[in-house]
């Protein structure tokens, strides 16, 4: 079956350090990749996706790249921000078709904590 | 704007009572979820439907039960709390139109079983 696997946390960083959060991921045929971010108290919004492979999905400064050769789908951001303190969750969705379709897989999530 | 909400935000139940979790969204998406959230487990998918009168099961259905009789609404039914059933409950929807579609998550709610 899918599976999708995150660095362990908790990670704590300085303002301005730069992050990377590591995703891996088993899965049949060619699926789509996600990340959402949960900030205290509220529900999992889209931070950025990808579709195939290769494809660069980006936003507020973060990035992350599609490496179907290593089953990847690693998130980075250049210098964090405490506001970016979050929990992080790396995610999969079967483009197999089937009982798979429109469903999402989620990591286990990445609690950031970012200092002044 | 088009909005996705959960009622009640928290709730404290007893074991064995019924308990039913309400999700609305105003977006006319066909695709609706229920996720439960527990630490070390990520989010957990529940129930899902992809359209009125059509509900599926997800990988920890046991104790759960949901209905679609609009495209607004999924509620989520807890037959018999059990203390394992405490957990943060997602609800989330998607408009099924393509195969990567964004989800939209609800706020939460944070049910607690004594």
């Amino acid at each position: 079956g899918n599976s999708v696997t995150q660095m362990e946390g908790p990670v704590t960083l300085s303002e301005e350090a730069f992050l990377t959060i590591n995703c891996t991921y088993t899965a049949t045929g060619y699926p789509s990749l996600f990340w959402y971010v949960q900030y205290p108290g509220e529900g999992l919004q889209l931070l950025l996706k990808a579709t195939k492979a290769d494809d660069k999905g980006s936003n507020k400064g973060f990035e992350a790249t599609y490496r179907k050769e290593t089953t990847s789908f690693h998130l980075e951001k250049g210098s964090v921000q405490v506001s970016d303190s979050a929990v992080y969750f790396c995610a999969l969705m079967s483009n197999a078709g089937g009982t798979s379709y429109g469903k999402l897989t989620f990591g286990q999530g990445t609690i950031l904590t970012v200092h002044p | 704007d088009a909005e996705i909400t959960q009622s009640p935000r928290h709730k404290i139940t007893e074991t064995g009572r019924q308990v039913t979790l309400a999700c609305h969204q105003t977006w006319n998406h066909n695709n609706m979820f229920w996720y439960r959230q527990d630490l070390g487990h990520g989010l957990r998918l529940i129930h899902y439907s992809y359209g009125v009168q059509d509900t599926n099961k997800g990988e920890v259905s046991d104790g759960y039960s949901v209905s679609r009789s609009n495209t607004e609404d999924l509620p989520l039914t807890l037959e018999s709390a059990a203390s394992s059933q405490t957990s943060v409950y997602f609800c989330a929807s998607s408009d099924g139109s393509l195969a990567a579609d964004t989800q939209y998550f609800g706020p939460g709610t944070r049910l607690t079983v004594l």
